[in-house]
């Protein structure tokens, strides 16, 4: 049983195309995130959602924006691509709970995305 | 405000070499700490945590120990294998229901 889910695990497409990425939790976490992954492992924090409430919305280009049907799904829409937006994507999952956030994250195994 | 400060890499070891990946951090209240594990072309993998001070967190032969005093959380491994070659990531959460803060990854390779 897979904890956190993304699909797909690889992307290629080309610049200006509109793409998503999907994102699912079987954990009954009610917080999801989305971070970007640059090519030296940084690791930025997109987006945050808390029972379907956004909650951290960084200093991201509005070519992105996420959406959460239900607290066990969080997608991420990217439009307008563009060559530095090649990066892995990760999606993650945890309590928000004061007290239960000492679970930690669980994230899933990444989007590769290229944009040629 | 939190932030989590930990050694740049990349850090080459020869194997059962002892590894140490210092991590310092900044918090308000009471941070839970962790170290988290990415493996080539995986994602991030909890590998250990500590919740209160002085508690020492360990796991596959790693171990880290929560140092109020001098705010730090350092990873070590008295012998290290080809197989721990990874990213290492010190973390923490506030336990005020704010995001988890990350440190800048520490990539780790052990040579046989």
């Amino acid at each position: 049983d897979t904890a956190v889910s993304q699909t797909p695990k690889y992307l290629v497409t080309q610049m200006g195309n509109d793409k998503s990425i999907k994102c699912e939790q079987n954990l009954g976490h009610d917080t999801m995130y989305w971070y970007k992954q640059d090519s030296k492992k940084f690791l930025k924090i997109m987006f945050s959602y808390n029972n379907k409430e956004l909650i951290i919305n960084e200093t991201v280009p509005n070519r992105f924006s996420p959406k959460s049907p239900d607290k066990a799904h969080l997608n991420l829409h990217i439009n307008s691509l563009e060559l530095g937006d090649s990066a892995v994507y990760f999606c993650a999952s945890s309590h928000r709970s004061p007290g239960r956030q000492s679970h930690g994250y669980t994230f899933g195994s990444g989007t590769r995305l290229t944009v040629v | 405000g939190n932030s989590v400060t930990q050694m740049e890499g990349p850090v080459t070891l020869s194997e059962e070499a002892f590894l140490t990946i210092n991590c310092t951090y900044t918090a308000t209240g009471y941070p839970s700490l962790f170290w988290y594990v990415q493996y080539p072309g995986e994602g991030l993998q909890l590998l250990l945590k500590a919740t209160k001070a002085d508690d020492k967190g360990s796991n596959k032969g790693f171990e880290a120990t929560y140092r109020k005093e001098t705010t730090s959380f350092h990873l070590e491994k008295g012998s290290v294998q080809v197989s721990d070659s990874a990213v290492y990531f010190c973390a923490l959460t506030a336990n005020t229901g704010n995001q988890f803060y990350f440190g800048t990854g520490t990539s780790l390779t052990v040579i046989p």
